[in-house]
Parts: C-alpha cells; sequence; structure tokens
C-alpha cells in the first residue's frame, strides 16, 4: 500500500519564477492538504483540496494556488517566487474534508535564489 | 490563527534517560491533538491521535497525556534510545476551521 508520495524531492529556481509541487495520496483517501514549513517554523497550512475543490485555506496569498485532479493527486503552484518561498513543502492525505487523521509525505524541498 | 507552543525547543539526553515535552494549545475549540515524529528526510509519522480530556496513550516506550481543559499535552519516552532521535511535533485540529495548527517542534538527540 503506498502512502502519500511527492516529487520533486528538491526544487532550485531563482526569483520571479514559477514552480509546481506534485503530490499523490495514500491509497484510498480522497483529500489532500499542503503545508509550508520554513525554517525554525512549524508547518503552516496553505489549503485543503477535496472533489478537486479548494475548501479551506491558510494564511497565504493568492500566488499559491493549487488543483486536485480526478484520481485525488494534488499539484501546488507558487508564481512569482520569493527568496521567502524558499521551505519544505509537504503534502498531507486524508479521508473525507474533515477527517483528523493525516498521513504525511516527505515534503519537497524548495530553495530560491 | 491559533497558537501551539512546544517545549523545549531541542533536547540532548544520555541514552537510557527518560525525558518529556511538552505541547500547549488555546482550550478552546479542541478537537483533537495529533503528536508526530519526524526523523530527517523522511514523512512525518503518525505516533498518537488523541481526542478527549484525560486521554493516555501508549505505543511501547513512548507515551502521551491530554489536557484538554487546561490546553497541554505531555509526550514521554522511558529509557531513550538513539533510534528516538527525531523532532516531535504536535498539531491542534480545531473543529471550526477543519485544519491543523502544528506547533515548531522539540529536536531530540539521543547519545549513545
Amino acid at each position: 500500500d503506498a502512502g502519500v508520495t511527492q516529487s520533486p524531492t528538491h526544487l532550485i529556481k531563482t526569483r520571479g519564477q514559477q514552480v509546481t509541487l506534485r503530490c499523490s495520496p495514500k491509497s484510498g483517501h480522497d483529500t489532500v492538504s499542503w503545508y509550508q514549513q520554513a525554517l525554525g517554523q512549524g508547518p503552516q497550512f496553505i489549503f485543503q483540496y477535496y472533489e478537486e475543490e479548494e475548501r479551506q485555506r491558510g494564511n497565504f496569498p493568492d500566488r499559491f494556488s493549487g488543483h486536485q485532479f480526478p484520481n485525488y493527486s494534488s499539484e501546488l503552484n507558487v508564481n512569482a517566487l520569493l527568496l521567502g518561498d524558499s521551505a519544505l513543502y509537504l503534502c498531507a492525505s486524508s479521508l473525507g474534508q474533515a477527517s483528523y487523521e493525516q498521513y504525511f509525505g516527505p515534503g519537497t524541498r524548495l530553495t530560491v535564489t | 490563527i491559533l497558537n501551539v507552543e512546544q517545549s523545549p525547543q531541542s533536547l540532548h539526553v544520555q541514552e537510557g534517560d527518560s525525558t518529556n515535552f511538552t505541547c500547549s494549545f488555546p482550550s478552546s475549540n479542541f478537537y483533537a491533538l495529533h503528536w508526530y515524529r519526524w526523523e530527517t528526510a523522511k514523512s512525518p509519522e503518525a505516533l498518537f491521535v488523541m481526542t478527549l480530556n484525560g486521554d493516555e496513550k501508549k505505543k511501547g516506550r513512548i507515551s502521551a497525556t491530554l489536557n484538554t481543559k487546561e490546553g497541554y499535552s505531555y509526550l514521554y519516552i522511558k529509557g531513550s534510545q538513539p533510534e528516538d532521535s527525531a523532532t516531535y511535533l504536535c498539531a491542534l485540529f480545531e473543529d471550526t476551521g477543519n485544519q491543523f495548527y502544528f506547533g515548531t517542534g522539540t529536536s531530540l538527540t539521543v547519545i549513545p
């Protein structure tokens, strides 16, 4: 049973560029949440996707957007990258929008130079 | 935004020592508290999900308690081993926004 997978593992981008991160949920899960963990901080909630729609959103600007596909996999897009977007991006999956049982992927390390 | 605090920020203990750390959270809107164990370059691994005031959970040498009225949870590790070295995160799930609020973690290093 595959757990949550994320790609790529590491990524280096330049300020102003755009980036797309990908997440495949745990088998049987239909909800994907994205988190940003900056250095020295705990993970911060970005948004949650359920039934291909954004359902909840944390305190992140519109430069952060996402998508969920019919197979429940998800993408996180960040436009106009800033140095401060350098962080570990975690994806978590769950069954149902309001479930408090989440399983995490290993994350994508984004470095913006 | 809810403030979840963990202490201490980091901890070094000798192999065989027992240790504990704290997670503090606002007691209103509580729904569930998670403890995760996170090793470098791996996925955070769920240790416990706690929902009821007075909950006590145990997995091997690791246990946790929950006090929702005063807003804290303790994680205990008995007889620490080098393989216990990791960051321990707690996360509050609150029932209005259906989202998690994480602490900054406690980094544990067990010295052989």
